[in-house]
């Protein structure tokens, strides 16, 4: 129930795609859904995050969907740069708590 | 950054030696995490604190010890490394009115032979 499963373990796109990296979760009392990005030998970076009473957000090239009776949300990148490639962890987390759960993470590669 | 540092940034160290990390904030959060990274397994949580002196388990806890003494300091102890805590070590801090957003450090290399 703890688990948060994320998908692919790694991408490739061409520059100028759409990236998609997606998560499901079973605990329905998770109400928090951060996205970090992490470029090699640095910590992970908060890059978005929605709350379950919204299902889409958008932050520039950044949009997270978030599908609550399916229990999965999605990190959508537009335009993917060569500079977006890095690791994505999606997160999710229950207010009461104050902890995250994280997923295994996804290696993204954006060809020139 | 969120104004947190990680001490010493690289270690390599031998079986059965005890070692200290240490993460150090300067903006007074209450809430501190400690967290491994290892390939396939992503982040994950090896203790947290939500006050000086008090600190819970993670899913990850055995073979580590945390503690606590002053808001701004969170040390993470390997009583006798093994080299399966070869890992890169992450420390954060939690933020926010429901303490949801978590910051992260630059992290700690350990190299356990």
């Amino acid at each position: 129930q703890q688990q948060v499963k994320q998908s692919p373990q790694s991408l490739i796109v061409q520059k100028g795609g759409i990236s998609i990296i997606n998560c499901a979760y079973e605990n329905t009392a998770f109400d928090y859904f951060p996205w970090y990005q992490q470029f090699p030998g640095k910590g992970p970076a908060l890059l978005i995050a929605i709350r379950p009473d919204v299902s889409e957000k958008k932050e520039g090239r950044f949009t997270i969907s978030f599908n609550k009776s399916a229990k999965q949300f999605s990190l959508h990148i537009m335009d993917s740069q060569p500079g977006d490639s890095a690791t994505y962890f999606c997160a999710a987390s229950h207010s009461g708590t104050y902890k995250y759960i994280f997923g295994t993470g996804t290696r993204l590669k954006v060809l020139a | 950054d969120a104004g947190i540092t990680q001490s010493p940034r690289h270690k390599v160290t031998e079986t059965g030696t005890p070692v200290t990390l240490r993460c150090h904030q300067t903006e007074n959060h209450r809430y501190m995490y400690w967290y491994r990274q290892d390939p396939g397994h992503g982040l994950r949580l090896i203790h947290y604190s939500y006050g000086v002196k008090d600190t819970d388990k993670g899913e990850v806890s055995d073979g580590y010890s945390v503690s606590r003494s002053k808001t701004e300091d969170f040390l993470l102890t390997l009583e006798s490394a093994t080299s399966s805590q070869t890992s890169v070590y992450f420390c954060a801090i939690s933020v926010g009115t429901r303490q949801n957003t978590q910051y992260f450090g630059p992290g700690t290399r350990l190299t356990v032979l």
